[in-house]
């Protein structure tokens, strides 16, 4: 499957800073685009996903922005919190047909008090 | 609880050993997953199934061996493992194959070959 390459692999936000993790990718048949959030020792748990018709989705302090031409998308947290420290991964695949997710690296957020 | 569940936690076994790794869920959803999650890599899918049957298995040695005897339950048998196999493996559930309303992780279990 093709690549996605995530970065930062690790950040470290004050507190009510704005957090902004990137993410590219090579196949631009992908279609659907999510993040993950994972807290040590739980599973990666779904966060907030875009699909390229758009170019930003926001929910809550989470936006995701969308270059298609770019081939790009970053998620952005706004006034940045302790509890959002996790760490954060994207992920592509593609909608029509059957496909997996492709997930980046992901980044180690920490957000200090 | 996210609605699925990972037993055990964790597992130390020796090369020799025979273990197996659970997975269930009662979410209804018809797609399982297992994902070995190892230090600073992508998660790594190794293995897919949708209605109870084997869709996608990437290239993974057979010293793993998945088993899903119904569309609530999977397994991962585990037989003569070496060290580079210890990660964090995680299994999830779709409602769909193309999971487009989001992969439901369990929690995991960490695994240390030794």
């Amino acid at each position: 499957q093709q690549q996605v390459k995530q970065s930062p692999q690790s950040l470290i936000v004050q507190k009510g800073g704005i957090s902004i993790i990137n993410c590219a990718y090579e196949n631009t048949a992908f279609d659907y685009f999510p993040w993950y959030q994972q807290f040590p020792g739980k599973g990666p748990a779904l966060l907030i996903a875009i699909r390229p018709d758009v170019s930003e989705k926001k929910e809550g302090r989470f936006t995701i922005s969308f270059n298609k031409s770019a081939k790009q998308f970053s998620l952005h947290i706004m006034d940045s919190q302790p509890g959002d420290s996790a760490t954060y991964f994207c992920a592509a695949s593609l909608k029509s047909g059957y496909s997996t997710l492709t997930f980046g690296k992901g980044t180690m957020l920490l957000v200090s008090p | 609880e996210t609605g699925v569940t990972q037993t055990p936690r964790h597992l130390v076994m020796g090369m020799t050993n025979k273990k197996s790794l659970k997975c269930e869920q009662h979410l209804g959803h018809n797609a399982m997953y297992w994902y070995k999650q190892s230090a600073k890599k992508p998660l790594e899918l190794m293995f897919v199934y949708s209605l109870e049957e084997r869709v996608e298995n990437n290239s993974v040695p057979s010293r793993f061996s998945p088993e899903c005897p119904n569309s609530s339950h999977l397994f991962l048998h585990l037989h003569t493992l070496q060290p580079e196999d210890s990660a964090l493996y995680l299994c999830a559930s779709s409602q769909d194959e193309g999971g487009w309303d989001g992969y439901t992780f369990g929690s995991g279990t960490r695994l240390t070959v030794v």
